[in-house]
């Protein structure tokens, strides 16, 4: 059983349009985390959440408490956004982690 | 900036060699993780540490063990290395739970 669940696993997009991964988790959580991951390994962190929404250039994060759920926006994506994004959620002691989705904007 | 930084990029070993993955971090964090990546199966935690000397062993321990001497430094070692230990190794370290984790760079491992 996997605590975070993301869709889709695999998005290809074209320049330009706009781009929504969804996450769901099943824990009770004390923040969600936004990550992204470009070829080579590195991970950063691009948003957390505990309620509402966050803007960041291109990038909107919402979250959905009572439904368990958050999605991940870009807006006029570019080539350069392509990676792989991660949901994980803060719970207890630990994080969760949803297996990813990878993005690939072609121009 | 805030830096973790990981021993190696890439590291070939052994079947049967120990090996030392070694992570420091320079944000004075309490919390720091070890974590395996597989395609298809997303960051599993393998130990974490929340002080000193204090470990906990996270999903998939087995095979692994980790030292904690100094607050900065943690590292996972690998008694006996085998074939199905090849993957993507990331360390992280935060101040809480509440708090965004910040990732090394990996260490991506091949055991022949």
């Amino acid at each position: 059983k996997n605590e975070v669940e993301q869709s889709p696993q695999n998005l290809t997009a074209q320049e330009g349009e706009f781009i929504t991964i969804n996450c769901s988790y099943s824990v009770g959580i004390s923040a969600l985390h936004w990550l992204q991951q470009h070829p080579g390994g590195g991970i950063v962190s691009l948003f957390m959440l505990s309620s509402g929404k966050k803007k960041h250039g291109r990038l909107i994060a919402t979250i959905n408490i009572q439904e368990k759920h958050s999605s991940l926006h870009i807006t006029a994506s570019h080539p350069r956004d392509s990676a792989v994004y991660i949901c994980a959620v803060g719970a207890g002691n630990q994080f969760y982690f949803g297996t990813g989705t990878s993005l690939t904007v072609i121009p | 900036d805030v830096k973790v930084t990981q021993s190696s990029r890439y590291l070939v070993k052994r079947t049967g060699e120990k090996v030392f993955l070694e992570c420091v971090q320079d944000m004075d964090h309490e919390n720091m993780f070890w974590y395996r990546q597989d395609p298809g199966l997303g960051l599993r935690l393998i130990y974490f540490s929340y002080d000193v000397k204090m470990k906990e062993k996270g999903d998939i321990p087995e095979g692994y063990s980790v030292s904690r001497e100094k607050k900065e430094r943690f590292s996972l070692i690998l008694e006996s290395a085998s074939t199905n230990q090849t993957s993507m190794y990331l360390c992280a370290s935060t101040n809480s739970n509440n708090q965004p984790q910040h990732f090394g760079d990996g260490t991506r491992l091949s055991i022949l």
